[in-house]
């Protein structure tokens, strides 16, 4: 079965620590993605990355940076953690299609909920 | 204006009933659109792709009208397992970056 893990489910910080989500897909995909889900405003793109050490900043990527040294593994890190950063944190992978050759479906992970205090 | 719209809900039937709602796109350079379904504190899982044929799977009917730039999902003889959260989802194709989710419509079906 198709799995895309994160490695913490909960996590309950403070302001201005550091802090790491950890995902890990393993359906050799290329793309990765990290979200974060909050009420009325639906999943917003914080980073994407289409290969090991490639990325791309999303919506909403300050106050974050991302991690892929291996193809499998996406890391989202919050250098400073802030309260409005307590949000849902999913990542996700996708198979890399061509222009006309096909859509991009998302895998994603069970989610990190964050509470930032 | 938000790129793809969804009435937020909640959408409150019966059990059996027929459902229906929309979603609605900006961008009309998008090529793919898909309905996700997400359970509560749960993952978005795709649902269907929708097809400009409009396409059937089981009791649900996903439908796309390039023109009026909507898509639509029908839910017939509803279950209590249908209720969730109804993600619409537009892939411009041009990069996965791109991809736009509709913040969702909240179903809830009642016996």
């Amino acid at each position: 079965d198709v799995k895309v893990t994160q490695s913490s489910r909960y996590l309950v910080k403070r302001t201005g620590e550091k802090v790491f989500l950890e995902c890990v897909q393993d359906m050799d995909h290329e793309n990765m993605f990290w979200y974060r889900q909050d009420p009325g405003l639906g999943l917003r793109l914080i980073y994407f990355s289409y290969d090991v050490k490639m990325k791309e900043k999303g919506d909403i990527p300050e106050g974050y940076s991302v991690s892929r040294e291996k193809k499998e593994r996406f890391s989202l890190i919050l250098e400073s953690a802030s309260t409005n950063q307590t949000s849902m944190y999913l990542c996700a992978s996708s198979r890399r299609v061509g222009y006309s050759s096909g859509a991009n479906v998302l895998t994603f992970g069970a989610g990190s909920r964050l509470t930032v205090l | 204006r938000k790129e793809v719209e969804q009435d937020p809900g909640p959408f409150n039937v019966p059990e059996g009933a027929t459902v229906a709602f929309n979603c609605t796109y900006s961008n009309s350079a998008s090529q793919s659109f898909f309905w996700y379904r997400q359970d509560c504190r749960k993952e978005p899982k795709l649902l269907m792709s929708v097809y400009s044929s409009g396409n059937e799977d089981g009791r649900f009917t996903a439908q796309l009208n390039r023109a009026s730039q909507y898509i639509s999902l029908l839910i017939r003889d509803s279950k209590l397992s249908d209720s969730a959260t109804y993600l619409c989802v537009a892939d411009p194709y041009s990069s996965a970056s791109k991809i736009i989710f509709g913040s969702g419509t909240r179903l809830s079906i009642r016996p």
